[in-house]
C-alpha cells in the first residue's frame, strides 16, 4: 500500500527560527517520486520540489532544504531562518505511477 | 498567463442541483487530474486523464462525471449535489505520468470552492 505520513499536524515558530517538517512514506515500488507542495492561506497549491527514488542527494534552494533518506523512508523539509511569509500548510506527496498520494499536511505558523 | 485555470472560483448551490466546474491548461500537458480537498485539508485524487483517456477513477460516486473534450480541458460535472460534496476541488496537469518523458510534476489550478446548502 502507498501511504504518506506527516505526523506533525501543526508547528508554531518565531521568525528566524529553523524548522523541519517531517515526511515518512510507504511504498513497495523501487521507482517512485516524492514531492513537497505549499498551500498558503490564499489556497493555491505551489510546487516546491520533486525527487525521484534514485536520487538521494540532498537539495538546497535558498532557505529551503530537503533531506531524502531511503533507509528510513523519509523526505524531510527544512526551512532556515523562517519568515512570516512561510506560514502555510505544507504537503508531502508520493507518486509511483499515475497519481499523487498526499500526506495530511503540516500547518506552519511563523510569528513575528 | 495562467497555466491551469478553473471556473468558477466559488460555487454556492442547493442540494439536488447539477453543476459543472471547468478546467483548462495551456501548458501543452498530456495528463490532467481532479482532486478534492475536504474541510480538514485532506487532498485526494478523484480522476486522472492521459491524452483524453480515463486513467484513474478513484472510487468516486457516479454522480461525478469528468469530461475531456481535448487534451487541454478536463471538466467536472456533478449531478444531484449533496451536502458532503462541499469541498475545494483542484484541477491539475502534468507533462505525463510518472516514468514517462516529461515526468509527472503536477501544476495545480487555483481551486473551486463548492458549497452545497
Amino acid at each position: 500500500a502507498q501511504k504518506v505520513t506527516q505526523a506533525q499536524t501543526e508547528i508554531s515558530v518565531v521568525e528566524k527560527e529553523d524548522v523541519t517538517l517531517d515526511c515518512v512514506y510507504e511504498t513497495r515500488d523501487t521507482t517512485y517520486y516524492l514531492f513537497w507542495y505549499k498551500q498558503p492561506p490564499s489556497g493555491e497549491l505551489v510546487f516546491l520540489i520533486r525527487r525521484n527514488s534514485f536520487d538521494e542527494q540532498n537539495e538546497i534552494s535558498g532557505r529551503y532544504s530537503w533531506n531524502f533518506q531511503k533507509s528510513t523512508s523519509s523526505f524531510n523539509f527544512t526551512i532556515t531562518a523562517s519568515q512570516v511569509v512561510d506560514s502555510a500548510v505544507y504537503f508531502c506527496a508520493l507518486d509511483n505511477t499515475d497519481k499523487l498520494i498526499f500526506g495530511t499536511g503540516t500547518r506552519l505558523q511563523v510569528f513575528p | 498567463d495562467t497555466a491551469v485555470s478553473q471556473t468558477p472560483k466559488y460555487l454556492v448551490t442547493q442540494m439536488g442541483n447539477d453543476k459543472s466546474i471547468k478546467c483548462e491548461q495551456n501548458l501543452g500537458h498530456d495528463t490532467m487530474y481532479w482532486y478534492k480537498q475536504d474541510s480538514k485539508k485532506f487532498l485526494k485524487i478523484m480522476f486522472s486523464y492521459n491524452n483524453k483517456e480515463l486513467i484513474i477513477n478513484e472510487t468516486v460516486p457516479n454522480r461525478f462525471s469528468p469530461k475531456s473534450p481535448d487534451k487541454a480541458h478536463l471538466n467536472l460535472h456533478i449531478n444531484s449535489l449533496e451536502l458532503g460534496d462541499s469541498a475545494v476541488y483542484f484541477c491539475a496537469s502534468s507533462p505525463g505520468l510518472a516514468g514517462q518523458e516529461g515526468g509527472n510534476e503536477q501544476f495545480f489550478g487555483p481551486g473551486t470552492r463548492l458549497t452545497v446548502l
